[in-house]
């Protein structure tokens, strides 16, 4: 299947920071990616669908300020937490879309401290 | 309530067949998927099956969907330690570029 990579795969980061997770997909072009949130032991919650070239499409509750997404090229989309807290450690995966299937990075550990 | 359903655990014995069940809510689903997720990894496709279709089987996988019942399962076959892990049942729906997940089922496989 298509490979999609993160990076950083894990992050440990002062309060107020901000951190920069980057997903590309390796092997296609993805003109659709999702970034998801994942809280231990449960589903992944989507966070945002992001377009490239386009603005993100943010999910009802998500702070499009806080997190920051930028799809410049077909190959690779960045999300920013900006002014990351506590609250913002979790682990966060990036997915591309290759029609009809998504195919998921590896994720990336956010540990805030 | 949710809109994917799966039980959240499954235990087998290793050589034993498992069966990890979804129901769905949403009649309009075009693709159903069956992804799997290791501990601290990503998510790894495993099938899909288009809407239309009723059985899929790829290797030691076979995927069976009841479009009436709004029920989709996966069948692992010769289960083996290594296929321990939480499987995710999704959903895409017509006109819709996301996915709807399930909150997945871990699976445990004895020894």
């Amino acid at each position: 299947g298509a490979v999609v990579s993160q990076h950083p795969s894990w992050v440990i980061c002062k309060s107020g920071t901000s951190v920069k997770i980057e997903c590309r997909s390796l092997d296609f072009q993805a003109t659709t990616m999702f970034w998801y949130r994942q809280f231990p032991k449960q589903s992944l919650m989507l966070m945002a669908t992001s377009n490239e070239g386009s603005k993100a499409t943010y999910e009802q509750g998500v702070e499009k300020d806080k997190f920051l997404i930028n799809h410049a090229s077909l190959t690779l989309s960045t999300l920013t937490v900006t002014s990351a807290h506590p609250e913002d450690s979790s682990f966060y995966i990036c997915s591309a879309a290759d029609p009809p299937t998504q195919y998921f990075g590896p994720g990336t550990r956010l540990l805030v401290l | 309530g949710e809109d994917v359903e799966q039980s959240l655990f499954l235990s087998v014995r290793e050589g034993d067949s498992s069966v990890i069940n979804c129901t769905y809510t949403d009649s309009s689903s075009t693709y159903l998927y069956w992804y799997k997720q290791e501990p601290g990894a990503g998510l790894q496709l495993l099938t899909y099956i288009f809407s239309n279709m009723d059985m899929k089987q790829d290797q030691r996988l076979t995927v069976l969907l009841n479009k009436k019942d709004k029920h989709l399962s996966l069948r692992i076959a010769d289960t083996q330690t290594g296929d321990s892990a939480i499987y995710f049942c999704a959903e895409r729906r017509m006109n819709n570029n996301d996915m709807r997940f399930g909150a997945g089922t871990r699976l445990t496989v004895k020894p």
